[in-house]
């Protein structure tokens, strides 16, 4: 079956460094890759739409400076959290669709837990 | 942006006994899936009901969706305390660029 792989699925870092994070889709094309974001206890929330050779969609309430968003290839999505402060702590997991089978259900990596310091 | 409420948000029962969960949502779909989630984890995908089905059955699952009053429920019999979880509802647009749109969830525990 499709997979999505993620990683780092931890990190900790100091305040005001940067943080990148892959997605890859493994075996299939994703056209569009989706970032969410959550906190504990709380539900997945949707930060920005991925497009493959495209500047990425952000969410609103959702700094497009502080969340860099790469999708170069149809394989791989970057998510890189600028300047990372200790409010920015949360875990973050990507979604991708196969663009063959865009009708069905999405794929999701396995997520990564950031802890800022 | 949220789709909606999940109900109940928490829900604590007894292994072998049933457990509820109802989902509502604001806007047309193309399908709704359902997703569980153990404490820190990622998410588990337990199954997909489309628009024109009414409803879905995936083991000790059972899924309901109804369109007119925009809600869906997920039904899990004989529970384990293995299906303690986070379980969340999310509504499939159905387009090749819109994102899964998650409900706030609600929280099963199990106890034996």
């Amino acid at each position: 079956g499709a997979v999505v792989s993620q990683h780092p699925s931890w990190v900790i870092c100091k305040s005001g460094t940067s943080v990148k994070i892959e997605c890859r889709s493994l075996d299939f094309q994703a056209t569009t890759m989706f970032w969410y974001r959550q906190f504990p206890k709380q539900s997945l929330m949707l930060m920005a739409t991925s497009n493959e050779g495209s500047k990425a969609t952000y969410e609103q309430g959702v700094e497009k400076d502080k969340f860099l968003i790469n999708h170069a290839s149809l394989t791989l999505s970057t998510l890189t959290v600028t300047s990372a402060h200790p409010e920015d702590s949360s875990f973050y997991i990507c979604s991708a669709r196969d663009r063959t089978r865009w009708n069905e259900k999405l794929f999701f990596g396995s997520g990564t837990q950031l802890s800022v310091l | 942006s949220q789709q909606g409420e999940e109900d109940p948000q928490a829900l604590s029962i007894q292994e072998g006994e049933n457990a509820t969960m109802n989902c509502s949502y604001k806007t047309s779909i193309n399908n709704l899936q359902w997703y569980r989630q153990n404490s820190g984890r990622g998410l588990v995908h337990l199954i997909l009901i489309r628009s024109n089905e009414r409803e879905k059955h995936s083991g000790r699952l059972r899924v309901t969706l109804d369109t007119s009053k925009k809600s869906s429920s997920l039904l899990i019999t004989a529970s384990r305390a293995a299906d303690t979880a986070s379980y969340f509802c999310a509504t499939d647009g159905g387009q090749a660029g819109t994102a899964l749109i998650f409900g706030k969830g609600t929280t099963l525990s199990v106890s034996s």
